[in-house]
């Protein structure tokens, strides 16, 4: 039961890289997020996913891209990184049904200097 | 839009006792669903309770309870007998309806006292 499954764990980038954070889930959920979560701070929604080959922006878009080619993968890239997007960044899923939760991963830790 | 205000940033409670973690929600929907999750220090997010707008009894899951008062627009959580494992972020979130943003709140760090 591995959930939903995020790589890497830590990352530390300069200014103006790029990267790809990872994001897998094994339980045929449709809907897929990406949120950041500053420090002391609640989540906020950067990007969502309602099925393969569906995006949509969320609060906090800019900078960031994502696609959805399959059902399990929703991968999130970060243009040009900037301090600002120092965060860590949670990935989550969830079935249909409004009263499902959403499935969170454990969280990539990204530094930007 | 949805907005959710958790208006106390900490909160300490001797163990064994009962503690309200208060939330307020903002929405024009008529339809939806209020979620608490419980992040530890190790970093996960682990959810805890549901709430629908049109259910008609409070939610309950094991020592969480939920009080909510649609008319309010509240929905507080209650944590009965308090351990030490309770320690953590508490976040109360609002999602309109499923395949929907899920909206949190900037949470209450919860300290349990020995």
């Amino acid at each position: 039961n591995a959930g939903v499954t995020q790589t890497p764990k830590f990352r530390i980038l300069k200014i103006g890289q790029s990267m790809t954070l990872q994001c897998a889930q094994d339980m045929n959920h449709n809907y897929m997020y990406w949120y950041r979560q500053d420090p002391g701070m609640g989540l906020k929604l950067i990007y969502y996913s309602v099925g393969a080959g569906i995006t949509d922006k969320g609060e906090v878009p800019n900078g960031y891209n994502v696609s959805r080619s399959t059902t399990e993968d929703f991968p999130l890239r970060l243009e040009l990184a900037a301090p600002s997007q120092t965060s860590v960044y949670f990935c989550a899923s969830s079935p249909t049904g409004d009263r499902s939760p959403l499935h969170f991963g454990n969280g990539t830790r990204l530094t930007v200097t | 839009a949805q907005k959710i205000t958790q208006t106390q940033p900490g909160m300490f409670v001797q163990e064994k006792e009962a503690v309200t973690l208060d939330c307020t929600y903002d929405t024009s929907d008529p339809s939806y669903g209020l979620f608490w999750y419980k992040q530890p220090s190790s970093g996960e997010m682990i959810f805890l309770i549901y709430q629908g707008s049109y259910d008609q009894q409070n939610a309950t899951e094991g020592r969480y309870s939920l009080n909510f008062q649609k008319a309010r627009k509240s929905a507080n959580l209650v944590i009965s007998a308090s351990q030490l494992g309770d320690s953590a972020m508490y976040f109360c979130a609002i999602r309109k309806n499923a395949g929907n943003m899920l909206t949190f709140g900037g949470g209450t760090r919860l300290m349990v006292k020995p």
